[in-house]
């Protein structure tokens, strides 16, 4: 079945530092999205890339779909402590259900 | 999201016990969801329902059952739970007009712990 891959699986950085988290599927995805879980919390949706290529941007935050759509990445520029949580990238698939990749924990040092 | 609900938050149950854990939702979505969370891995599915009559296994539906009550209530039980279901559970749902661009909505999570 479809697999979806995150790296890395955490990553601490200093307050002010970039962080990049990977996404990498087994199959082409219809699409991508992007959900955020605070530390205790439950994951909340992001954004959404649908065409191959796609760029989108929230403040600090620039998702990139690849043009083979069958990977992803989510780059956030000087992080802040707000940052703190686990970012989900989750992909479609032909079957049309939603999987998951494994999460990347983002730890932000003040 | 508050208009996901997830009954019981916490529950610690012994090793056989039978155990359900009850979502309910007002967002009026007609698809609901059923995850587990383990600490480093993803979310993984193990039931889902489009609709009130259907019913569908996902990847790691072995150990589980479901029961979809009505639109707005979707819930899981553990026949017999064991220690490696210790997890933590969230129910989510989903309208369902978009198709392939379907967001999920999810409950706060009901964190399981098996003796």
């Amino acid at each position: 079945g479809q697999q979806v891959m995150q790296i890395p699986q955490y990553q601490h950085v200093q307050e002010g530092e970039d962080f990049t988290t990977y996404c990498n599927s087994s199959t082409t995805l219809s699409n991508i999205q992007w959900y955020k879980q605070r530390p205790g919390g439950h994951p909340v949706f992001l954004i959404q890339l649908v065409k191959s290529g796609e760029v989108k941007k929230q403040k600090r935050l620039t998702f990139q779909f690849g043009e083979a759509k069958k990977n992803s990445s989510l780059h956030i520029t000087a992080t802040q402590t707000t940052d703190v949580g686990t970012y989900f990238c989750a992909g479609y698939n032909a079957g049309n259900m939603l999987t998951f990749g494994g999460g990347t924990r983002l730890m932000v040092k003040p | 999201d508050a208009d996901v609900t997830q009954t019981p938050r916490n529950r610690i149950t012994k090793t056989g016990k039978r155990i359900m854990l009850e979502c309910s939702q007002t967002k009026g979505h007609d698809r609901m969801y059923w995850y587990r969370q383990d600490p480093g891995l993803g979310l993984q599915l193990i039931y889902y329902s489009f609709d009130v009559k259907d019913i569908n296994k996902g990847e790691i539906s072995d150990g589980y059952s479901v029961s979809r009550q009505a639109q707005a209530k979707f819930s899981l039980s553990l026949e017999s739970a064991i220690p490696n279901q210790t997890a933590l559970y969230f129910c989510a749902t989903s309208d369902g007009s978009g198709g392939i661009t379907d967001t999920q909505y999810f409950g706060p999570g009901t964190r399981l712990t098996v003796l």
